[in-house]
């Protein structure tokens, strides 16, 4: 089974800032399969990305993911009020797909 | 508009089970990979099943082989999870999702509780 660990554990930013979020996997994931999740209090998780770098249909541009191997990042460029959220990474290159446990991004 | 539907949740005793039931519209069913994923406070988001289009091939996550079962009805529109043996770890918020790797649309989620 893949493990993924997601850094930092909780990211303090301000609107308009730029956001990093990590997710390493414990081995490699296959063919970049790995995708990236909003989820807002109350609500179900979104998708954002898929095959590490595509964004889903109608998230917006500032969104983007990179990486492949071990290392994969998803970057917001310029934060919106409505960005701030819990960011999950999944690999689905292997069974069974994992999670990783979780970015919150909060108002700093 | 993609619409996933679930129900079936509650509390349940140990050792007892439960059937959750996806409703899906908006999309045809029949043409797509199916999941359920839970999520808890304390462990996160899980995958837990997944089901072929035509229903032919199954996976489970090793925790609940052989106590789950996933199972469709492409002519009700139709996702299921069989539930037995239920243990206290099963406790989680369960999403009925669409696809197979990444999952494009998720649920509202239906809560169950397994507690004495």
């Amino acid at each position: 089974e893949i493990l993924l660990t997601q850094s930092p554990g909780t990211l303090s930013l301000s609107p308009g800032e730029r956001a990093t979020l990590s997710c390493r996997a414990s081995q490699s994931v296959r063919s970049t399969n790995l995708a990236w999740y909003q989820q807002k209090p109350g609500q179900a998780p979104r998708l954002l990305i898929y095959g590490a770098s595509t964004r889903a249909t109608g998230i917006p541009d500032r969104f983007s993911g990179s990486g492949s191997g071990t290392d994969f990042t998803l970057t917001i460029s310029r934060l919106e009020p409505e960005d701030f959220a819990v960011y999950f990474c999944q690999q689905y290159g292997s069974s069974p797909r994992t999670f990783g446990q979780g970015t919150n991004l909060e108002i700093k | 508009e993609v619409q996933l539907v679930e129900s079936g949740g509650g509390l349940v005793q140990p050792g007892g089970s439960l059937r959750l039931s996806c409703a899906a519209s908006g999309f045809t069913f029949s043409s797509y990979w199916m999941t359920w994923v839970r999520q808890t406070p304390g462990k996160g988001l899980e995958w837990v099943a997944n089901i072929k289009e035509d229903g032919s091939a199954k996976s489970y996550v090793d925790s609940v082989k052989g106590r789950f079962t996933i199972s469709r009805d492409n002519t009700k529109n139709s996702l299921y999870l069989q539930m037995d043996s239920l243990r206290a770890e099963d406790t989680a918020a369960y999403y009925c999702t669409r696809g197979s790797g990444w999952t494009d649309y998720w649920g509202q989620g239906t809560l169950v509780t397994v507690s004495s």
